[in-house]
Formats: C-alpha cells, structure tokens, sequence
C-alpha cells in the first residue's frame, strides 16, 4: 500500500483555522485518501474522504493537490473538542486501512 | 442507523488466561467486520477481517484468533493470553469500500 507522511504534532489557537498536511507521493490513481481521527481513549472516528476534488463536510475540508501526491484537510474553526490524532489514510482496493502515527493536534485556548 | 457495540470496555487478565471480546453491528447486512489493536502511543494494527460468516483473514501471525458464528458478530479470542497482548482493542465495519466505522475499544491489561 502505498505510505502517508504527516507532521508528528501541530498546535492551534482555538477558533482558529487548522491545516493539516498529508504527502502520499506514492498515491496511485485509484486510492482514496481518507482522513479519520481518534480522541483519547475513543476509536478511530471518520472525517472525510476524496479521490480528485476537494471535498467539503460538516466537520472539515478536504483540499486535495491537482498532482494528488499531498493533501490538506482543513477544520474552519479549532474547538478544544477538535483535539485528537489525525491520520490520513490511502484507501485502495484492500480491505486494510494502514494507520501510521498521524497528527497529534493540541488546540489551546 | 447502523451501530456498532463492543464490550467489555476494560478488561485486566492474568498471563495464561482465556480471553473473549465480542463485537455486534446492528443497521446493516453482510458487512465487512475488522479486529485491530493498538499498542500503548502507537498507530491501529489490523489483526483480522472477515468479508463473510465463517470467512476470517488473518494479517500478522499471533497469538490471537477471530470467529464469525453469524453475520453481524464478530469474535476475537485467546487460549492463553501474554503479556505481549495487552492493548486497545476496536473493532470496525464497513459496506464494500465506504468509510469504516469503529467500534468504543476494549482495553486489555495482562498482569
């Protein structure tokens, strides 16, 4: 499958906008890139997904790069509840999600 | 809407013992159902996936083993656990490619 990149950790005011990046230099042309994140002591909760365009949801934004190899999602506005690892994933056709160390990310008030 | 359930929540047993965590998924029919673990500070290992009653895959060899008796039910299992064992424990499942939807986790302690 093919690897994700991202930052161990990123900081945030809250009500601030948050970005966190994804590099998937290695996507192929059918993996999905799925981003899903996990609260202490919780499982892994889905955030959103996309293949080519970027996507919008209740909880985020999906900004994907026009060559797919790195991704963005995008929270609008950081709440403390928002505080959680963030892994983005390449979804293809197997049924594993390979989830790597993702994102820790603190929100201070 | 679908749900899932797992249980127990928290679960601390000796080295040697049995162990058996069982998952639910209401809602839904024929779902793809997932066993991942995860070690202290560390990411979701897949343990096991099954696309069917009676149809487990396993992905790393270990101590552990899954069953699914019916459609919605979802089975791990240990003759003897080892320390080596302990973690957080979730279970998944998911229609076809969509999204997977986890389960609450049970946290395994072997003393």
């Amino acid at each position: 499958d093919a690897k994700t990149t991202q930052p161990n950790s990123m900081e945030s005011n809250e009500e601030e906008p948050v970005h966190l990046p994804c590099n998937h230099s290695t996507i192929s042309g059918t993996d999905y890139i799925h981003w899903y994140r996990q609260l202490p002591s919780q499982g892994p909760e889905y955030v959103i997904h996309g293949l080519t365009s970027n996507v919008n949801n209740r909880m985020a934004s999906l900004a994907i790069a026009e060559d797919r190899k790195s991704s963005t999602l995008i929270l609008h506005r950081a709440t403390l509840r928002d505080a959680a690892v963030y892994y983005c994933i390449l979804r293809g056709s197997g049924y594993a999600l390979n989830f790597g160390k993702g994102t820790s990310l603190l929100v201070t008030p | 809407s679908q749900t899932i359930h797992q249980w127990p929540a928290t679960l601390v047993q000796p080295v040697g013992s049995p162990l058996s965590l069982e998952c639910t998924v209401e809602g839904t029919s024929n779902p793809n159902l997932y066993w991942y673990r995860q070690a202290a500070g560390r990411g979701l290992q897949l343990l096991f996936y099954s696309v069917g009653i009676g149809q487990i895959s396993s992905e790393v060899p270990q101590n552990l083993s899954a069953s699914r008796p019916q459609d919605r039910q979802f089975i791990l299992s240990s003759k003897k656990l080892l320390l080596s064992d302990s973690g957080f424990y979730l279970c998944a499942w998911t229609a076809g490619l969509e999204p997977q939807h986890f389960g609450d986790g049970t946290r395994l302690s072997i003393l």
